[in-house]
């Protein structure tokens, strides 16, 4: 069974002040890693996919990158605008389609 | 362009009813696909259609139900409603060219059971 694993759950910053949330997961066939975020009351928003072992990935002040085991949200300098829950998903096995396995997400709070 | 478009937003039933959500995608997306998000359990899938022919299925019982018309529209619906099936149900479409996986989401469909 396919897993994905997230933490932390719950990340409080200062404006300016980078940091990294982790993605731990478990899957049989990684076809694709995504990170999505969340505003609250509204739908996730896609961010970044990633294929293979290696792979960055950046958007302003994001970076995402991916290991075998596990894939890294780096965030550069957060303003509050980046205030969000950020979510990561896995793509596993020829026929998934758009099943998607989701972590539990980590709520990320920027201060001004 | 319109996004992907839910509704109701919000509704209340009762347990034993029944409920019909319904999900209008991104114009010229034919995927569509339902997530039920609980604070508990996260977001899970429930089922994808492509051309009016389900695609995948996830881990619930066969009292949630799905089916995508010509316009590639898709409705979701539950019977039978329990208490545990409160929740925002979120669906999501994915376009040509694009992996499957990159899903854009609409704002959801909020189900409380009471």
């Amino acid at each position: 069974e396919d897993q994905v694993t997230q933490s932390p759950e719950a990340l409080r910053l200062q404006e300016g002040e980078s940091s990294s949330l982790n993605c731990s997961y478990t899957v049989s066939g990684l076809r694709g890693l995504f990170w999505y975020r969340q505003d609250p009351g509204k739908g996730p928003e896609f961010l970044f996919t990633l294929y293979s072992a290696g792979e960055e990935k950046e958007k302003e002040r994001l970076k995402a990158t991916l290991t075998k085991k596990e894939s890294f949200l780096h965030i550069t300098a957060p303003k509050p605008e980046d205030s969000a829950t950020y979510l990561c998903a896995v793509q596993a096995g020829e026929t998934s389609g758009s099943r998607l396995t989701f972590g539990e997400g980590t709520q990320l709070t920027v201060n001004p | 362009k319109a996004g992907v478009t839910q509704t109701p937003r919000y509704l209340i039933k009762t347990r034993g009813q029944q409920v019909t959500l319904s999900c209008s995608p991104i114009s010229g997306h034919r995927s569509v696909s339902w997530y039920q998000q609980t604070p508990g359990q996260g977001l899970q899938f429930l089922f994808e259609y492509f051309s009016e022919t389900q695609r995948n299925k996830g881990n619930f019982p066969g009292r949630f139900s799905g089916r995508q018309f010509s316009n590639s529209r898709s409705e979701m619906n539950v019977s039978t409603l329990e208490l545990g099936d409160s929740a925002l149900y979120l669906c999501a479409s994915s376009g040509p060219g694009a992996n499957t996986g990159e899903l854009f989401f609409g704002e959801g469909s909020r189900l409380t059971v009471l």
